[in-house]
């Protein structure tokens, strides 16, 4: 079975200063992982996915995400965060449907 | 590209009365639609998955008779809430595969308020 987990609710970060949300997975055979965006009542936004090929995956507004296939992870990553990229950013897999995380909250300072 | 029109995107109606939600595929043929519900500061539920011309296929603890699932073309799904109640009040996301594609595309989503 596919399961996807973010072990943090929140993350707070000061603006300008390098981000990442956490995620890991579980799934059999080869993975695709995706990273959303959810702005408030909003549908969700694509940021950016890993099927095959470079362990580091560069998405939109900057943002960019690494396989780690030993610790079945694939944290979101920002070197200089901005206080508008504060959302909610859910991790999925893709098997037969898309399973997504519980989400985190990210909260950007000024 | 990958447009995918979520309407309405807010709702209130009358406790008992139905509601009907459609997701268009604008500049795609959707061969596969998912219906997700949302509950406050909590991830997607997956309701239901559909495929154009089949009946959906809906997740364990969904009822399909209160959550009418249409897939009747290719750039076409609508989501029928029946006999609404207050607890179905959500927000209610829909999104798109195309063929040969691994990235899903999200409509807007609806809020939905039953009153």
């Amino acid at each position: 079975a596919q399961s996807v987990a973010q072990p943090e609710d929140q993350v707070n970060v000061a603006e300008g200063n390098p981000l990442t949300v956490k995620c890991t997975y579980s799934v059999s055979g080869n993975p695709y992982l995706f990273w959303y965006v959810q702005y408030p009542n909003r549908g969700l936004q694509f940021l950016l996915k890993y099927i095959t090929g470079d362990n580091l995956v560069k998405g939109s507004y900057g943002f960019e995400a690494e396989f780690n296939k030993s610790q079945t992870s694939f944290h979101l990553k920002k070197p200089s965060a901005l206080v508008s990229d504060s959302a909610l950013y859910f991790c999925a897999v893709y098997g037969q449907n898309f399973v997504f995380g519980p989400g985190t909250r990210l909260s950007v300072l000024p | 590209g990958a447009v995918v029109s979520q309407h309405p995107s807010r709702v209130i109606c009358k406790s008992g009365t139905s509601v009907k939600i459609e997701c268009r595929s604008l500049d795609f043929q959707a061969t596969t639609m998912f219906w997700y519900r949302q509950f406050p500061k909590k991830s997607l539920m997956l309701m239901a998955t559909s495929n154009e011309g089949s009946k959906a296929t809906y997740e364990q603890g969904v009822e399909k008779d209160k959550f009418l699932i249409n897939h009747a073309s290719l750039t076409l799904s609508t989501l029928t809430v029946t006999s609404a109640h207050p607890e179905d009040s959500s927000f209610y996301i829909c999104s798109a595969e195309a063929q040969g594609r691994t990235e899903a595309f999200f409509g807007q989503g609806t809020r939905l308020t039953v009153v």
